[in-house]
């Protein structure tokens, strides 16, 4: 069975633009996390969606958005980048809602913001 | 405002001795913890967990333990393996109302040989 795909793998972009990031789940899963992981934060919860509504959300400013189609396939945007956004993205997908101990993470986006 | 935390960034031990990672918490709503394993360039893998009605679980090799008057819980790697090298994070959430994931900042383990 296919893992967790993200894509793209890298991106770089300038302050103020905004960027989208994708994410397709394993086959059967319906839940998507996304996280983001910086040197000085650490791992932080971004958003959880479950059939196609967001379930669950960290503490992140209105600037970090997700959705979610009806084939479970995630999209994460980030409008105006600041520098600080700089980070590795990661999804996750679950069968169900909030499973965190089944969770199975993707290889993650490397998002560079200059 | 860190809610979990743990407090060494790196630990070093040998092959076949016991690996102990800590990790504090601050919320006492949390009700359910996770330990998370990260290779470099791949995304974390479970390990395992415990509820804060217990206070130990064991899976194989792997053993956490939970404290909760202190706010404190560990994992206990024995014995420990090289493949065991890896960034660890413990997690933790409440399992009613807002059930966000919230990690702490990761432990960096090396298992000489």
């Amino acid at each position: 069975k296919a893992g967790v795909t993200q894509t793209p793998r890298y991106l770089i972009k300038t302050r103020g633009q905004q960027v989208t990031l994708s994410c397709s789940p394993i086959s059967g899963h319906r839940s998507v996390s996304w996280y983001q992981q910086t040197p000085g934060q650490g791992l932080q919860f971004l958003f959880e969606y479950f059939s196609e509504t967001q379930r669950n959300k960290g503490n992140f400013p209105g600037r970090f958005s997700g959705r979610q189609f009806s084939n479970s396939r995630s999209e994460m945007n980030v409008s105006t980048l600041e520098l600080g956004d700089s980070a590795l993205y990661l999804c996750a997908s679950s069968l169900s809602e909030s499973s965190w101990g089944e969770q199975y993470f993707g290889p993650g986006t490397r998002l560079t913001v200059t | 405002d860190q809610q979990v935390k743990q407090n060494s960034p790196s630990l070093s031990v040998q092959e076949g001795r016991i690996s102990i990672l800590n990790c504090d918490y601050t919320n006492s709503m949390f009700d359910y913890f996770l330990w998370y394993k990260k290779y470099p360039a791949e995304g974390p893998t479970f390990l395992i967990s415990i509820s804060s009605i217990k206070d130990k679980n064991e899976d194989g090799r792997f053993t956490v333990f939970l404290n909760k008057s202190a706010k404190h819980l560990s994992l206990h790697i024995v014995p420990s393996q090289p493949g065991d090298s890896a960034v660890y994070f413990c997690a933790a959430f409440r399992g009613t109302g807002r059930r966000a994931l919230t990690f702490g900042s990761g432990t960096r383990l090396q298992v000489q040989p």
